[in-house]
């Protein structure tokens, strides 16, 4: 059974701290690792996916890289636009088109 | 494109009342997928279906029906609302072909049953 544990729960910056956050995964087979942006009220949003260990994807002030165990985003200079819930998700070889998300990682950006 | 679209945005029910969670996607999505988010729980998938005519069960599909006939809606039936189903339902689609894709969310529905 695919599992995803993203840490920490919850984390709070001044403007222009850089941070990161972690989503560790257990799968068989790892096909894909996805990361969303949630806003209060609203769906995920689509961010990165990252398909292998070694693979690195950037936008904006935001990075994601990806090892065989865990997956970073690096959040370099934060700007208070970027306080949102951040999900990963992965799809493995055995979960057919299934994916499993984490809890999240709520980050708040304060001015 | 519209997107992953659903109905209605908010809905309140009484316990033992069914309803029907419309969702609908205009991406030509082979994959569509329902999940409910609680607080402290994350998202956790309900029911999935790879195409028309074909759907199957997730996590948490009890108290929960879902049929696809089409490739554009994916309605969600509850058959008889408890409380332990008060949360927020989100439709996803993904294309399928071509590999691992990225999955589009609609804007969710809050659903609180009384």
């Amino acid at each position: 059974e695919d599992q995803v544990t993203q840490s920490p729960e919850a984390l709070r910056l001044q403007e222009g701290e850089s941070s990161s956050l972690n989503c560790s995964y257990t799968v068989s087979g790892l096909r894909g690792l996805f990361w969303y942006r949630q806003d209060p009220g609203k769906g995920p949003e689509f961010l990165f996916t990252l398909y292998s260990a070694g693979e690195e994807k950037e936008k904006e002030r935001l990075k994601a890289t990806l090892t065989k165990k865990e997956s970073f985003l690096h959040i370099t200079a934060p700007k208070p636009e970027d306080s949102a819930t951040y999900l990963c998700a992965v799809q493995g070889e055995t979960s057919g088109s299934r994916l499993t998300f984490g809890e999240g990682t709520q980050l708040t950006v304060n001015p | 494109n519209a997107g992953v679209t659903q109905t209605p945005k908010f809905q309140v029910l009484k316990t033992g009342q069914s309803m029907t969670l419309q969702c609908a996607q205009d991406m030509n999505h082979e994959y569509m997928s329902w999940y409910r988010q609680d607080p402290g729980m994350g998202l956790r998938l309900i029911h999935y279906s790879v195409g028309a005519g074909i759907t199957d069960q997730g996590e948490v599909p009890n108290g929960y029906n879902v049929s696809r006939s089409t490739t554009e809606d994916f309605p969600l039936r509850l058959l008889s609302a408890a409380p332990s189903q008060t949360s927020v339902y989100f439709c996803a689609s993904r294309k399928l072909a071509g590999g691992p894709s990225e999955q589009y969310f609609g804007p969710g529905t809050r659903l609180t049953v009384t």
